[in-house]
């Protein structure tokens, strides 16, 4: 199975501050990754894939970047509904594995 | 709008058997692939299983294997999840998430709402 490691697990910061959130695949997977967004009590929510491209709908402060073994997702300006938990998501080969995910607090 | 709205979770002795529904709209369902991802209290997502548009295809996660089983009844615009031989550690929120296919790589683009299933004497 392909493990998927996200960093940090926990990151603060404020309004209006950049953040990266980091994933990296056991194996190679090209550009097969999603991001998803996940607030308390709610479903996830599909901001990236594969890779890069932008989900329809999602602000264009979230982008995403990387290939092979390694992708970042970068949220810009951040904004208070942003201040949820992010997973990664490999979707090269089965089974599907998400990353442990990371919680984005507000500081 | 897409729509998937799961029921039949609950409280199931370990042993036990439930079965999980998800009832889809807004899209032509026959044409997606489904899939089940489910997420313990505090934890991560684990992908569970998945069904291709046909039914022709499924795939489980090994924890699962043997004892799950996805189905699909287009005619009804519904997928399901049978679940037989509960453990305490299938204890989890269940979400029924639609595909979105890229070159055979598959991810989520549309999730329910989730069903709690408790798995405990």
């Amino acid at each position: 199975d392909i493990q998927m490691t996200q960093s940090p697990s926990s990151v603060s910061a404020s309004v209006g501050d950049r953040v990266n959130i980091t994933c990296r695949a056991s194996q190679g997977i090209s550009s097969w990754l999603a991001w998803y967004q996940q607030e308390p009590g709610k479903a996830p929510k599909l901001l990236i894939y594969p890779a890069s491209t932008l989900q329809s709908g999602v602000p264009s402060r979230f982008s995403g970047s990387g290939s092979g073994t390694d992708f970042t997702l970068t949220i810009g300006d951040l904004q208070p509904e942003d201040f949820a938990t992010y997973y990664c998501q490999q979707a090269n080969s089965l089974p599907i594995t998400f990353g442990q995910g990371t919680r984005l607090e507000i500081k | 709008e897409v729509q998937l709205v799961e029921s039949g979770g609950g409280l199931v002795q370990p042993g036990g058997s439930l079965r999980l529904s998800c009832a889809a709209s807004g899209f032509t369902f026959s044409g997606f692939s489904m899939n089940w991802v489910r997420q313990a209290p505090g934890k991560g997502l684990e992908w569970v299983s998945y069904i291709t548009s046909s039914g022709s295809t499924i795939s489980y996660a090994n924890s699962v294997k043997g004892r799950f089983t996805i189905s699909r009844d287009n005619a009804k615009n519904s997928l399901y999840l049978q679940m037989n031989s509960l453990r305490a550690e299938d204890t989890a929120i269940y979400y029924c998430a639609r595909a979105r296919k890229i070159s055979g790589s598959y991810f989520f683009d549309y999730w329910g709402q989730g069903k709690l299933v408790t798995v405990s004497s």
